[in-house]
C-alpha cells in the first residue's frame, strides 16, 4: 500500500492486560486517525492524532506520532474484553483529501 | 441524532445481477463517502463526494460500479453484473468539511453483500 498500513495481524490477550499497535505510513500526512470496528459494525473514530502533535489522549487511549519516522501507535491500558475489535490507522494527504486506511489489527480480549 | 443509515444490510446474488445500495448520511454533512471492505481488511475507498459533486471517483470501477448523490442528501451506490470479486462490505461515511483536513467520518454499518 502506498499509504498507511499495519501488518495485518491478530492479537489475544487476557483482560487486564496492556496493549500496543503500530502503523507505518510511506507519505506525508497532516493527521493520523485510529478507528475501531466491532463485529457487525462500523468503524469508528476512537482517537485523533495531528501532525503537530506528539501525543495524544484520552481515557485508557493513547496514541503517539512520529513524523519522521512516518509511524504511529495506538496503546490501550487495562484492557476490557468490550476493547474486542478490529483497529485501523487512517492516514491523509493534503494533497488527496481522503482518508486511507491500513489493514487493520485484530484485538482479542479474553475475559 | 440518527447516525449514517445504509440499506439493504445484507444482499446475496449470483453471478452478473445487479444491486443498489442506498445511504442517508448524518444531516448538515455536505461530505459522502463509499468504501469497500472485503473481508479481513480496511475500508478502501471507492468515491466520495461533496455536496452532489464527486470529488474523487478514480477507484471507482466504472464499467460496473456506479454512485450518484443527485441532491446532495442521499446516496445510491450501484453495481452492475456483480463478480464474485465484488464479495465485500459496502460502507457509507459522512462528516463535514470545513476547509481544513479530512474531520472525523461517521460510518454506518454497511451493507454485505455475498457474490455466489
Amino acid at each position: 500500500s502506498q499509504w498507511g498500513e499495519e501488518n495485518l495481524q491478530a492479537l489475544s490477550i487476557q483482560e487486564g492486560e496492556d496493549v500496543t499497535m503500530n502503523c507505518s505510513y510511506k507519505t506525508y500526512t497532516t493527521v493520523v486517525q485510529w478507528y475501531r470496528q466491532k463485529s457487525g459494525k462500523g468503524p469508528a473514530l476512537i482517537i485523533l492524532i495531528r501532525s503537530n502533535e506528539r501525543e495524544k489522549r484520552s481515557g485508557r487511549l493513547r496514541a503517539t506520532l512520529d513524523t519522521s519516522s512516518q509511524s504511529s501507535s495506538l496503546s490501550i491500558t487495562g484492557t476490557l474484553a468490550t476493547d474486542t475489535a478490529v483497529y485501523f490507522c487512517a492516514t491523509e494527504s493534503s494533497a488527496l483529501g481522503r482518508l486511507h486506511f491500513g489493514a487493520g489489527t485484530q484485538l482479542i480480549v479474553i475475559p | 441524532e440518527a447516525g449514517v443509515t445504509q440499506s439493504p444490510r445484507y444482499a446475496v446474488l449470483q453471478e452478473g445481477q445487479a444491486v443498489s445500495f442506498w445511504c442517508d448520511p448524518i444531516s448538515g454533512h455536505d461530505t459522502l463517502y463509499w468504501y469497500q471492505q472485503p473481508r479481513d481488511q480496511g475500508p478502501q475507498l471507492l468515491v466520495y463526494f461533496r455536496d452532489e459533486a464527486v470529488i474523487d471517483n478514480s477507484q471507482l470501477p466504472s464499467d460496473r460500479f456506479s454512485a450518484v448523490r443527485p441532491k446532495g442528501t442521499n446516496s445510491t451506490l450501484k453495481i452492475q453484473s456483480a463478480k464474485q470479486g465484488d464479495t465485500a462490505t459496502y460502507l457509507c461515511a459522512s462528516s463535514f468539511y470545513w476547509g481544513g483536513n479530512t474531520g472525523q467520518l461517521y460510518f454506518g454499518e454497511g451493507s454485505k453483500l455475498t457474490v455466489l
